[in-house]
């Protein structure tokens, strides 16, 4: 079974801090992928990637970054993280395009 | 920006029911995939179903099934024989993986 993997489920951080979320798959999936989920709004895409050291900017990438130095691992960086970055945030890793995504148990971010 | 929207922001079935949750989508493409996705309480997100849109015949898996009008652009999927478990939040989503904003179904005894 494909496993998806991030680092924490609940995470409680202060504003202004640099903030790491790390997401691991371990079925060599060429593709992966960022979301934040917020109620009314379902899954909005901040960044993908569709191999190592390659991004691309999603729907709303503003105030976050990403960095894909292995194939296994997708780190989604908050530089500064505000109040409004409260929000659930979803790993997901795909073989190749046009195929399904396999999630993370996701990490529920608290920014105080 | 490609689109998929879902018109029902909730929905309700009774046990035993069948139910339809509505998605449509936008896309140039003439191949492509589409996705049901659940996410229930526990919010692991798994894959109900998948469409080819070269395929003619409608996709299933047990109890889902899909109804695809590719002229539409439309995708709706179908639970028949709704148990308590599938209470969850259902997303469509597009080949690119744009999902909708999510149909809260809620099953009742």
């Amino acid at each position: 079974d494909v496993k998806v993997t991030q680092s924490s489920r609940y995470l409680v951080k202060r504003t202004g801090e640099k903030v790491f979320l790390e997401c691991v798959q371990d079925m060599d999936h060429e593709n992966m992928f960022w979301y934040r989920q917020d109620p009314g709004l379902g899954l909005r895409l901040i960044y993908f990637s569709y191999d190592v050291k390659m991004k691309e900017k999603g729907d709303i990438p503003e105030g976050y970054s990403v960095s894909r130095e292995k194939k296994e691992r997708f780190s989604l960086i908050l530089e500064s993280a505000s109040t409004n970055q409260t929000s659930m945030y979803l790993c997901a890793s795909s073989p190749s395009m046009n195929t399904e995504a396999f999630f993370g148990q996701g990490t529920r971010l608290t920014v105080v | 920006a490609q689109t998929v929207t879902q018109s029902q922001p909730e929905m309700s079935v009774q046990e035993a029911e069948t139910v339809t949750l509505s998605c449509t989508y936008d896309t140039s493409e003439s191949d492509y995939y589409l996705f049901w996705y659940k996410q229930p309480p526990s919010r692991q997100m798994i894959l109900v179903i998948r469409q080819e849109a070269y395929k003619q015949q409608n996709a299933t898996e047990n109890r889902f099934s899909v109804n695809f009008q590719k002229a539409a652009k439309s995708f709706s999927l179908k639970i028949s024989d709704s148990q308590l478990g599938d209470a969850a939040m259902y997303f469509c989503a597009n080949y690119k993986l744009t999902f909708g904003k999510g149909t809260l179904l809620t099953v009742n005894p």
